[in-house]
């Protein structure tokens, strides 16, 4: 039982370069977040999805895109990285209800 | 705006001992969770202990506990009997009933031998 799993764990981009943060869920949560943890700033909300094909935006919104074209997975994109995204991003699921988030291992975002 | 304060950056406490990690939160909502998450070297968010915030009752889970007052807004982690693998960053997290979890900036505990 894989729980929610983050793709890749690692990678380095240069500035302006595009990629795609997968996240796979086999829990069958309706609900998907990512976050952003920066030193000393906490985790932060990027976007989140209540359901299949439905997305919204976050507290740090700017210069992501997110789809959820199907309920299992949940994709956080770049189009063109900023040193600013440099951070360690983390995917998140849970059930409707007040339930707990369960949490991906994270994946460091490195962007010279 | 909701907010949730860990004013403690960094603790350290001697092996077997007794730590408490503070947290406040700011809303105007009556029914809530809260959540106490550890994140260890390995960076994977581990569920320590929840709180309902309609239960009275502070809740308990083996040798971590909580001290929930909400009239205070105030909702501290107690580790008894620390051990080395309680060393760790600590999230305290707050859930109005939203969609979104807000979350403090975290206390790093070290746990000395």
């Amino acid at each position: 039982n894989a729980g929610v799993t983050q793709t890749p764990k690692f990678r380095v981009l240069k500035t302006g370069q595009s990629m795609t943060l997968l996240c796979a869920q086999d829990m069958n949560h309706e609900y998907m977040y990512w976050y952003r943890q920066d030193p000393g700033m906490g985790l932060r909300l990027i976007h989140y999805s209540v359901g299949e094909g439905t997305t919204a935006k976050g507290e740090v919104p700017d210069g992501y895109n997110v789809s959820r074209l199907k309920k299992q997975n949940f994709l956080l994109g770049l189009e063109s990285a900023a040193p600013s995204q440099t951070s360690v991003y983390f995917c998140a699921t849970r059930t409707a209800g007040a339930g707990e988030l369960f949490f991906g291992e994270g994946s460091r975002l490195t962007v010279l | 705006a909701q907010t949730v304060t860990q004013s403690q950056p960094e603790m350290s406490v001697q092996e077997a001992e007794t730590v408490t990690l503070s947290c406040t939160y700011d809303t105007s909502e009556s029914n809530y969770y809260l959540f106490w998450y550890k994140q260890p070297p390995s960076r994977q968010m581990i569920l320590v202990i929840r709180q309902e915030a309609y239960k009275q009752q502070n809740a308990t889970e083996n040798r971590f506990s909580v001290n929930f007052q909400k009239a205070a807004k105030s909702f501290s982690l107690k580790i008894s009997d620390s051990q080395l693998g309680d060393t760790a960053m600590y999230f305290c997290a707050f859930y109005p009933g939203t969609y979104k979890y807000i979350f403090g900036t975290g206390t790093r505990l070290k746990v000395l031998a």
